[in-house]
């Protein structure tokens, strides 16, 4: 079965550079959730999309922005890169309907230097 | 606003022994629960989850989990270890599907060791 796909794996950036996540949601899913795990740290919720719109927002810097495509992939961008923002970074999809379903993707590791 | 705790940041157990992951969450509307399992350097897979219908949640790999509202806890068990088991395991807490209401919130997860 398909799962949840995401480009790179791995991101090495140096401090103030930029850099682009990419997320290709299983299949028919039409909902995409952002989340940031840090070295040792439990997952936090960034953002979410629902048909292009964001659906909500956690704990996401004002220097990253990200958006849903019309295929439903959507891209995290992420600006001014700081030394913490190296982070394993976690993309779910789901139907809107059953987001008690969330289906992870294998993450990517950005590590700025 | 919703939070998990999960007691125990990490849990060593023997090969073959009972496994007992403690998690007590906080939610202001009847919760959904899930338990998730990373192991190194790989995503999060589910590996059950509470949404209001059977307290007692089975899963896979042998673990269930049972919701008790008069604890507030969803503690996973799975009755003997196997040393595939050793990985890390996070308990999450969503007010339920739809909407805003489907975001994660995450304990800071339990380390699981098997010993042989």
């Amino acid at each position: 079965a398909a799962g949840v796909i995401q480009s790179p794996r791995h991101l090495i950036k140096e401090k103030r550079e930029t850099a682009t996540l990419k997320c290709y949601p299983i299949p028919r899913h039409d909902t995409v959730y952002w989340y940031q795990q840090g070295p040792g740290q439990d997952p936090q919720f960034l953002i979410s999309f629902y048909e292009k719109m964001q659906s909500d927002k956690g704990s996401i810097p004002d220097r990253f922005s990200a958006q849903q495509f019309s295929d439903y992939h959507s891209e995290l961008n992420m600006s001014s890169l700081e030394l913490g923002d190296s982070a394993l970074y976690f993309c779910a999809s789901s139907l809107r309907d059953r987001t008690d379903t969330q289906y992870f993707g294998p993450g990517t590791r950005l590590t700025v230097l | 606003a919703q939070s998990v705790t999960q007691l125990g940041s990490h849990v060593s157990v023997s090969e073959g022994a009972l496994v007992l992951l403690r998690c007590n969450y906080s939610s202001s509307v009847p919760p959904y629960l899930f338990w998730y399992v990373q192991y190194p350097n790989q995503g999060l897979q589910l590996l059950l989850k509470y949404t209001s219908a059977a307290t007692l949640v089975k899963g896979i790999n042998g673990f269930e989990a049972e919701f008790k509202k008069s604890e507030t806890s969803f503690h996973l068990t799975k009755p003997s270890a196997h040393m595939s088991d050793a990985a890390e395991y996070f308990c999450a807490v969503s007010e339920g599907y739809g909407g805003s209401q489907g975001n994660l919130i995450f304990g800071k997860g339990t380390k699981l060791s098997v010993k042989p």
